[in-house]
């Protein structure tokens, strides 16, 4: 059964700093991985998807890398602003049926200080 | 941008009342998908639909929830007969292959009494 961990549960970081979300996958037999945010009582806003023959994907200030094989991938958000405090959410597919429901991991909040 | 869209985004009922929760998916998606989220917890996946039917349901989705299509356009979970314990915050996604980006919808939060 496939099983995602993300570290750490909680982040808090000032202003204009780089960090690093961790997101791990038990089964590395993965299509993709899929990189959300949440912010309090909202939905889940879809932030990159890097499939598997990918090593990185980036969108803006964001860059996501997957590492298949040590089952892992890590969210880097450069330049932080306190606009990105959310919560963070990494899910990867499991294969099954014809759709390919995701599993989530607890996700990471985000609190980046002014 | 298209978007999923959830009605309503909020919902309270009495215990073993029925409900309906209603997405909107994107267009021109072909999978749809409804979650859960209590809170404070993981998201979970509940139940996946292509070419109308069921693709597949967790432990959760027993016999008191089932899923539509009744439309081109509709996707509904429905709840026969609500427990306390489904009170929760409900997402429907949808994506055009399901090697693609799962879009959600903003939730229904579903509050048993």
């Amino acid at each position: 059964k496939q099983e995602v961990t993300q570290i750490p549960a909680a982040l808090s970081v000032p202003e204009g700093e780089n960090l690093v979300l961790n997101c791990s996958f038990t089964d590395s037999a993965i299509y993709n991985l899929q990189w959300f945010r949440q912010d309090p009582g909202k939905g889940l806003t879809s932030l990159l998807l890097i499939q598997s023959s990918q090593r990185e994907q980036t969108s803006g200030r964001l860059n996501a890398s997957l590492d298949k094989s040590s089952g892992r991938s890590t969210l880097y958000i450069a330049a932080s602003q306190p606009g990105d405090s959310a919560t963070y959410l990494c899910a990867v597919p499991i294969s099954s049926g014809s759709a390919r429901q995701l599993t989530f991991g607890s996700g990471t909040q985000l609190t980046v200080l002014p | 941008e298209p978007e999923v869209t959830q009605t309503p985004s909020h919902q309270v009922t009495q215990m073993g009342q029925e409900v309906i929760l209603r997405c909107v998916p994107i267009s021109n998606h072909l999978y749809f998908y409804w979650y859960r989220q209590i809170l404070g917890q993981k998201v979970e996946f509940l139940v996946s639909f292509y070419n109308n039917e069921i693709s597949e349901k967790s432990e959760i989705f027993d016999d008191q929830f089932s899923v539509e299509r009744p439309d081109g356009s509709n996707f509904t979970l429905k709840i026969r007969s609500t427990k306390l314990e489904d009170s929760a915050m409900y997402f429907c996604a949808s994506n055009l292959d399901w090697t693609d980006t799962q879009y959600f919808g903003p939730g229904t939060r579903l509050t048993v009494l």
